[in-house]
């Protein structure tokens, strides 16, 4: 079946650094989706590229929709303590009997205040 | 406030007992699905619902069963647990309709099976 490479696992960062975390697909999706995973809560759906070559914000996060539809990338500027958390990246095709998410393993970010 | 309730939020279950754990969506979403995470596996999916009254097979489906009687509810029952599946489980519901904005998760119900 479909796999996403996430990478990388995790990450120590100094506040007020940016970070950059990526996912690559042996398959195509029509759509990338970034979650974050706040500890003892569920995701919560940051980004969502619907288009490839498709770059979208959301405050001091990008996001990138890979121009072959096979990978996408986060990029979180600034950092702060509350960035802290595991980010998981989610590749998706429509139809089928499915239609459902291949989540990658996640990138566990730590920030030092 | 809409979204997606799980319970128990946690349990400790002997092995070979039977459990059920429970979610509940009130945002008339098509599709439900659970998932099971661990450490350095991320989210596996176990069963999914499409719509009330069809369920199907995810990655990890063996040892679960679940049923789909309504639109706003997708239980998810260990027959017989055993100590693999500790683990946390996640319920999650999206509208396949309009399937643009990926899935809402529930805070999720820690599983210890000893």
């Amino acid at each position: 079946g479909q796999q996403l490479n996430q990478s990388p696992q995790s990450m120590f960062i100094q506040e007020g650094e940016d970070v950059s975390m990526n996912c690559t697909s042996s398959s195509i999706f029509n759509t990338w989706l970034w979650y974050k995973q706040d500890p003892g809560e569920g995701p919560v759906l940051l980004i969502a590229l619907y288009k490839a070559g498709e770059l979208t914000s959301n405050g001091r996060l990008t996001a990138q929709f890979g121009i072959t539809r096979k990978d996408s990338f986060l990029n979180i500027s600034a950092s702060i303590p509350s960035d802290v958390g595991i980010y998981f990246c989610a590749g998706m095709n429509y139809g089928g009997s499915q239609g459902n998410l291949i989540f990658g393993k996640g990138t566990k970010l730590s920030v030092k205040p | 406030i809409a979204g997606i309730t799980q319970a128990p939020t946690s349990q400790i279950l002997a092995a070979g007992r039977r459990m059920t754990l429970r979610c509940t969506q009130d945002m008339r979403h098509n599709a439900m699905y659970w998932y099971r995470q661990d450490l350095g596996l991320g989210l596996r999916l176990i069963h999914y619902s499409n719509t009330a009254g069809t369920t199907g097979k995810g990655e990890v489906p063996d040892g679960y069963s679940v049923s789909r009687a309504n639109t706003d509810d997708f239980p998810l029952t260990l027959a017989s647990a055993v100590p693999s599946q500790t683990s946390v489980y996640f319920c999650a519901s999206s509208d396949r309709g309009g399937n643009l904005y990926g899935y809402t998760f529930g805070s999720g119900t820690r599983l210890t099976v000893v």
